[in-house]
């Protein structure tokens, strides 16, 4: 088992529309999640994170994360096709330390 | 933000030669420094933590005599390729974390170096 799980994609939405982004993870003592988004041959910038169970919303971004399942997801609400990247779900925390462990990413295509 | 400078973001080299790759902190103190290695369309693989003033910690699989890291300042790590090979083309991207609770402190993330080695 994959210890950060994402599915690849491509996840293609059209501009407005809500896109859901999932990530599984499978150390139970993991303690920060993180989203990022990657563009084509550049390095991944940092969407956001979380650390409790529940929700965050920061802008058009909500990161939803559920210890008890081991599943943290991002949604993106009102999709543009700037948002179009691979988005990285990432964990540290528990077995991994103050190690970063990432998920292969999810390609997201928004069409206009 | 926190800003992490890496430079040079691309270089090409010839085979048996050696090169090294600067990442800076610019505006805060990291003493701790992450060394990541990309391939295309495939995730981002940890290489080694870099510790301020003391030996880097390498993952499993990572040649330390292959990949050098030194973190001699709270702002400055390298890594060195040394003898790459065409199979030592990759993007190496450096982060760092300005918290001292890492579980807590987000990654920010240098712009990374395209290594192509002929």
């Amino acid at each position: 088992q994959k210890e950060v799980e994402q599915n690849s994609g491509p996840l293609s939405v059209p501009e407005g529309a809500i896109a859901s982004l999932n990530c599984t993870y499978s150390d139970r003592g993991s303690q920060s999640f993180f989203w990022y988004r990657q563009y084509s041959g550049k390095s991944p910038e940092l969407i956001m994170f979380i650390y409790s169970n529940g929700d965050k919303e920061d802008g058009r971004f909500t990161a939803q994360l559920n210890k008890a399942s081991q599943y943290v997801s991002l949604l993106i609400r009102d999709s543009q096709p700037s948002d179009s990247a691979t988005y990285l779900c990432a964990v540290n925390g528990g077995e991994y330390g103050n190690k970063l462990v990432f998920g292969a990413g999810t390609i997201l295509r928004v069409k206009s | 933000g926190a800003v992490v400078s890496q430079h040079p973001s691309r270089v090409i080299c010839k085979s048996g030669t050696s090169v090294k790759i600067e990442c800076r902190s610019l505006d805060f103190q990291a003493t701790t420094m992450f060394w990541y290695r990309q391939f295309p369309k495939k995730s981002l693989m940890l290489m080694a933590t870099s510790n301020e003033g003391s030996k880097a910690t390498y993952e499993q699989g990572v040649e330390k005599d292959k990949f050098l890291i030194n973190h001699a300042s709270l702002t400055l790590s390298t890594l060195t390729v040394t003898s790459a090979h065409p199979e030592d083309s990759s993007f190496y991207i450096c982060s760092a974390s300005r918290g001292r609770e890492p579980y807590n402190s987000p990654l920010h993330f240098g712009n990374g170096t395209r290594l192509t080695v002929t």
